[in-house]
Parts: structure tokens; C-alpha cells; sequence
């Protein structure tokens, strides 16, 4: 079982605002920043958004990140069909020394 | 912008060997830490294994420990997995990634696929 847990599913219409959420239960994460990855069907997984709130170039300002408590959200607004994807959080793990994942959610477009 | 290329996946039976490489490009590649992350069909995201930038630090999955061996040769941009005793549940798409700042992975390659089986 994953110390990071997401829902395994999420969806939405075109237009709509989206959040996906990821909770840590563990300690071995601690305060370690969360990052979000998108894989679109049949393709890598591409960083989304890093260190809970910040977009690598070329990422569209539609994403957003948020950290409340021991939890992290990823907002998807305008949402697009475009956006049919998975999406997984991720944490170092210091006793690891590695990162974790969550389980992923997938994201449907209605 | 740099790239990672994976090769060297294939087909191989439960408790054989296969090692699996990572060409790297468009990035000075002695400067960063390197990782492999795994993905089974239909599954999720796993890591397996790091090793920074000198060879003198490497981290294992409690999954792969004492089977995989990560290792890396700066000279040549390359980094490489090799499994022993590989399983069925080793069966996966195996990716090449960058980490960033000690935290997250900027770059991943399209993946090598490693299927155990008899």
C-alpha cells in the first residue's frame, strides 16, 4: 500500500475544474515537497507540476499545485479532453532514499 | 533539451539475466543523479534504483535488492540496470529518468520493456 494516496479516479466535463488530492501516511516522507506527473495514454510520464506548486516550462498555467496540512492538490481548470491522462504524486522518501509514488488517478474527460 | 533513450528490453525466462541501457543526450550528464523507475502493465509507477553522479551512492527498491545492480558510465552518457534472477513480477516497462535537485525527475525516456517469462 502507498504512503501517498490518491483516488484512483477522477472526472469532469470540458470547462470544468478538476482536483485530484494525495495524502502522506507516513513519516518517512516528512515535509517533503510533492510533485505531480501527467502520462498520457501510451507515452512517459512528464513532470507537471514540482515542489507542490511550481510548473516546469512549457507547462500550461491551467495546472496548479496546493499543499494544505499533510496533504497536496493538483487543479486542472478549462478542462480539456486533451487532459485524458493519469496522474501521480510523488515524495522522496528519505529512508528509501528514493521517491514514492502514489497509486495514480485516472483522469476522464466526459 | 535533453533526452533519454532506453534499450535492451526484451523477452527472457524466469531466473536469467538481462541488462538494460540508457543513452543519455543534450545535457551535461555527470552532473546529475539518474534513477530507473518501473511501470508493470496496467500498474503504476515504481522506482527501483539510483545512483548519483560519482558511482559512490546507489539505492535499491526492497523488490529488486541483492538481484539488480545499477551502474553508470559517465565517459560514454550511459547508464545501465543489470537484473539477476529476474521473476514474472519484474515484467515491466523500465524508464530512464533524470533527478533534479535531489527531489524530482525533469526527464524520462520512452522505456524498455522487460518481459520475464517462460
Amino acid at each position: 500500500q502507498s504512503v501517498l494516496t490518491q483516488p484512483p479516479s477522477a472526472s469532469g466535463t470540458p470547462g470544468q475544474t478538476v482536483t485530484i488530492s494525495c495524502s502522506r501516511s507516513s513519516s518517512n516522507i516528512g515535509s517533503n515537497s510533492v510533485h505531480w506527473y501527467q502520462q498520457l495514454p501510451g507515452t512517459a510520464p512528464k513532470l507537471l507540476i514540482y515542489s507542490y506548486n511550481q510548473r516546469p516550462s512549457g507547462v500550461p498555467d491551467r495546472f496548479s499545485g496546493s499543499k494544505s496540512g499533510t496533504s497536496a492538490s493538483l487543479a486542472i481548470s478549462g478542462l480539456q479532453s486533451a487532459d485524458e491522462a493519469d496522474y501521480y504524486c510523488a515524495a522522496w522518501d528519505d529512508s528509501l532514499n528514493g521517491p514514492v509514488f502514489g497509486g495514480g488517478t485516472k483522469l476522464t474527460v466526459l | 533539451e535533453g533526452q533519454l533513450v532506453e534499450s535492451g528490453g526484451r523477452l527472457v525466462q524466469p531466473g536469467r539475466s538481462l541488462r538494460i541501457s540508457c543513452a543519455a543526450s543534450g545535457f551535461t550528464f555527470d552532473d546529475y543523479a539518474m534513477h530507473w523507475v518501473r511501470q508493470a502493465p496496467g500498474k503504476g509507477l515504481e522506482w527501483v534504483s539510483s545512483i548519483n553522479w560519482k558511482s559512490d551512492k546507489r539505492g535499491y527498491a526492497d523488490s529488486v535488492k541483492g538481484r539488480f545492480t545499477i551502474s553508470r558510465d559517465n565517459a560514454k552518457n550511459s547508464l545501465y540496470l543489470q537484473m539477476n534472477s529476474l521473476r514474472p513480477e519484474d515484467t515491466a516497462l523500465y524508464y530512464c529518468v533524470r533527478e533534479v535537485a535531489g527531489i524530482y525527475f525533469d526527464y524520462w525516456g520512452q522505456g524498455a520493456l522487460v518481459t520475464v517469462s517462460a
